[in-house]
Parts: C-alpha cells; structure tokens; sequence
C-alpha cells in the first residue's frame, strides 16, 4: 500500500511568488490535514479536509488556502510569499476525520523563499 | 485554546540508559494523545496512542506512555534505549471528532553507545 505522495519534495521561489503544494493521501483515507514545520515554531497545524470540505483551519494568514478534491487528494496555496514562509510543509490522511485514527504523514514538501 | 508542552528539549542519554520524556497538556475536554517519532531523514511516524481505557499505553519499539489525567500529562518512557532510538519526539494532543493536531515543540534525542 503506497503512503502519502506530497509534490514536489523541495521547491525555491523569490518573495512575492505565490506557490501550491499537492498532496495524495492513502487509497482510501478521505481526511487529509495539512502542518508547517520550521525550527522556530515547531509544527504548527494549517487545515483539515474531509469529504471536500474543510473542517479546522490553523492561525495562519489568508495568504494560506487550500482545498481537497473528490478523489481526496489536497493541494495547498501560498501566495505572495515572505522569507517566513520557509519550511517543511507536511500532509497527513486516516481513513476519517474522527481523531481516533491513525494519521499518516508524507515526507513534506521543504520550501524555500529567497 | 489547547497547548502541549515538551519540558525536555535536548536529552543525551548513553546506550542502556532509561529515558523519560515529558509531556503536559492544557484542555478541558476529552482528548485524544500521541507521541511522534522523526528518524533523521525519515517521516513523522506514529509511536504510540492513548484515547480511553487503561492509561497505560505500549506502542511500538519497546515505547510506553502513561496517561495521568489529573496531572494533564502523558509522558513517554523506554526502559533501555538504544543508538538507533536517536530522533526527535513529539507530543501531541487532538480533542473529540477531529484530526487537528497540536504539537509540543519536540524533544531532540540522542543515544550515544
């Protein structure tokens, strides 16, 4: 059973970019959950996606958006870019949003912003 | 709002040694906990889990953890560990009906033989 899939693994882009991640959860998990990872902050929660529809958003700035697709597989949008805006980006999916399931994470996607 | 807090943020231990890291939580509800590990290099992964029942929760590795609901802490503990234990762990916290994690900030250990 292949796990989570997150495109692409690394990424470079200037300030003022905007950029979108993707994530592919495990066949069969509908909830996907998306985290930032920095070595200041820690990992700090962005969104949670089930069933298309986004459940829980973190205490990031409308900059941040995403979305989930029927197939459950997410993307994630950052636009206009800061220096702050590198880091790990990592995606997680279970089978439902209950919070007594499993979560898998992917490997993330590192991005960095010149 | 929920917070999880790691007291211990850098542990180095030599090989056999007992390990015990920290973990407090700050929620009124019922909540579910988990302790991460990320290997170098490697995915975040899944060590163990407490949701109800018996407070004392074994995962996997030779990893256990005791949850102490009037204390708000789950702290983590190996009897002996070893070289390839060298990772970072993570506490985190999700209340009823919902993924969202929250983090504590991560203890970094490391095992030296």
């Amino acid at each position: 059973k292949a796990g989570v899939t997150q495109t692409p693994r690394y990424l470079i882009k200037t300030r003022g970019q905007q950029v979108t991640l993707s994530c592919s959860p495990i066949s069969g998990h509908r909830s996907v959950s998306w985290y930032q990872q920095t070595p200041g902050q820690g990992l700090q929660f962005l969104f949670e996606y089930f069933s298309e529809t986004q459940r829980n958003k973190g205490n990031f700035p409308g900059r941040f958006s995403g979305r989930q697709f029927s197939n459950s597989r997410s993307e994630m949008n950052v636009s206009t870019l800061e220096l702050g805006d590198s880091a790990l980006y990592l995606c997680a999916s279970s089978f439902s949003a209950s919070g007594s399931n499993e979560q898998f994470f992917g490997p993330g996607t590192r991005l960095t912003v010149l | 709002a929920q917070s999880v807090s790691q007291h211990n943020h850098h542990v180095i231990l030599s090989e056999a040694a007992s390990l015990e890291l920290g973990c407090n939580y700050s929620y009124g509800g019922t909540v579910n906990l988990f302790w991460y590990v990320q290997y170098p290099g490697q995915h975040l992964q899944l060590l163990l889990k407490y949701f109800s029942g018996d407070p004392l929760v074994k995962g996997i590795k030779g990893f256990e953890a005791e949850f102490i609901k009037s204390k708000f802490s789950f702290n983590l503990r190996k009897p002996s560990v070893q070289w390839s234990d060298t990772a970072e762990y993570f506490c985190a916290v999700s209340s009823h009906n919902t993924d969202k994690l929250i983090f504590g900030t991560g203890t970094r250990l490391q095992v030296f033989p």
